[in-house]
């Protein structure tokens, strides 16, 4: 079985730069998740998708921040405009659904310059 | 004060030795309890998966689960140099998963 795939592996921008993230759940996952991790931290949920509907953004911020997953599938997020504090790694994961255990992807690692 | 309290170490043990990870919760309404191992660069790998206290056992691993205590532990028996890494104590309310912010550990061949 496939697992989670995402790209790029990683990115480098200058603040206030816009970026976007893909992520590609395991087949047949309808729920999907978008996490930020910070050096040193556990993961944070950004935001969860139940097939191409968003069941969770609570902690999203939506002021730069916006994710989408048309068609129930494929996912993308994206950052803008980007700032310092948005140094991380994205992870994204995909359950079969939301009762079921989460499997991540290796991330993206986002540096602003 | 966090949700999840977990230790970020590291912690250093030589080849063989038994590894002890915990993690202490503070919402009693936590329902699920994993361990996530995650390398450097990798994403977290779902190791345990428990929902009752007491103890689960996988291999070399064994997950603990004390819900009057509100504490979770994760044993590493025999350890190896392979098993060198984070790993990530989760908890799930709900829809959501709430994290530790990881142990570091380090076993010395």
């Amino acid at each position: 079985e496939a697992g989670v795939a995402q790209s790029p592996r990683y990115k480098i921008i200058e603040k206030r730069q816009s970026v976007a993230f893909w992520c590609n759940p395991i087949s047949g996952h309808a729920t999907l998740y978008w996490y930020q991790q910070i050096l040193g931290q556990g993961p944070k949920l950004l935001i969860q998708f139940q097939n191409n509907g968003v069941v969770d953004d609570s902690q999203l911020p939506k002021d730069r921040f916006s994710a989408e997953r048309l068609k129930g599938v494929d996912s993308t997020l994206k950052i803008q405009p980007a700032k310092l504090e948005d140094s991380a790694v994205y992870l994204c994961a995909s359950s079969l659904n939301r009762d079921q255990p989460q499997h991540f992807g290796d991330g993206t690692r986002l540096s602003i310059l | 004060q966090k949700e999840v309290e977990q230790d970020p170490g590291p912690l250093s043990v030589p080849e063989g030795a038994i590894v002890s990870l915990n993690c202490t919760y503070s919402n009693s309404a936590f329902q699920y309890f994993m361990w996530y191992r995650q390398y450097s660069r990798k994403g977290p790998e779902l190791l345990m998966y428990t929902y009752s206290s007491g103890n689960k056992e996988d291999g070399r691993f064994t997950a603990q689960v004390d819900k009057s205590s509100k504490y979770i532990s994760l044993f590493i028996r025999d350890s190896q140099p392979s098993d060198s890494a984070t790993y990530l104590c989760a908890m799930r309310l709900g829809n959501k998963l709430v994290f530790g912010a990881g142990t570091i550990l380090r076993v010395k061949s």
